[in-house]
């Protein structure tokens, strides 16, 4: 069975201070995809990025980086220089590949504070 | 392009009540989802549709029912309400390519008392 852990229930930091959010998932499938949402206090669900299993290669989009290490089924999430803007519910998700795209499975969410 | 709507945005209902959820999506996506987010319990499936005329249940069907009749809509319906209800909706959608990501409807917040 999927699963994914986010360990870290509740983050504040300090504006301008780096920040990651970790993500750790459980699957039997050789062929996954793991994604990142952003849930801002407006309660909408925000897509930021989306992995596969052969693509290990880390990304970085702006002031956003992702680190994903098969070997220790991790799929981190960095922030540099935070902002308040980034105070938001972070969700990572989980989903198998073995027949078509099969539903989203997420973590319990990472809220993250960043105080001015 | 509207995406993913749900209607209503809002709702409270006294206990036994019976209610439906309306899901539209405007991408022609074959795949649609119901969630529902608890505090402290992330997102947590309801019940799914690989397409039209088809669904099959998630994690947390029990006390749901849901229906696809047309491949834009996808309702779900609560028959009884109970408190343990309270919750907010999410709608989602996708196609059928293998990991593309889901498109979610603003969600509803529905309190049951």
């Amino acid at each position: 069975a999927q699963k994914v852990t986010q360990a870290q229930t509740e983050i504040s930091v300090v504006e301008k201070e780096d920040v990651t959010l970790d993500c750790v998932y459980e699957t039997r499938d050789t062929t996954y995809y793991l994604f990142w949402y952003k849930q801002p206090p407006s309660g909408e669900l925000v897509f930021l990025i989306r992995r596969n299993s052969f693509d290990e290669q880390n990304e970085i989009s702006g002031r956003y980086s992702w680190n994903f290490q098969k070997s220790t089924s991790s799929f981190n999430f960095t922030i540099t220089a935070s902002q308040v803007v980034d105070s938001a519910v972070y969700f990572c998700a989980l989903s198998e590949a073995w027949s078509g795209n099969t539903p989203l499975v997420f973590g319990k969410g990472t809220r993250l504070s960043v105080i001015a | 392009n509207a995406g993913v709507t749900q209607t209503p945005k809002f709702r409270v209902l006294k206990t036994g009540q019976s209610m439906t959820l309306l899901c539209a999506q405007d991408m022609n996506h074959e795949y649609m989802y119901w969630y529902r987010q608890d505090p402290g319990m992330g997102l947590r499936l309801i019940h799914y549709s690989v397409g039209e005329g088809t669904t099959a249940k998630g994690e947390v069907p029990d006390g749901y029912n849901v229906s696809r009749l047309k491949k834009q809509n996808f309702l779900l319906g609560l028959e009884s309400a109970a408190p343990s209800q309270t919750s907010v909706y999410f709608c989602a959608s996708s196609s059928s390519d293998r990991g593309i990501e889901a498109f979610f409807g603003q969600g509803t917040r529905l309190t049951v008392v």
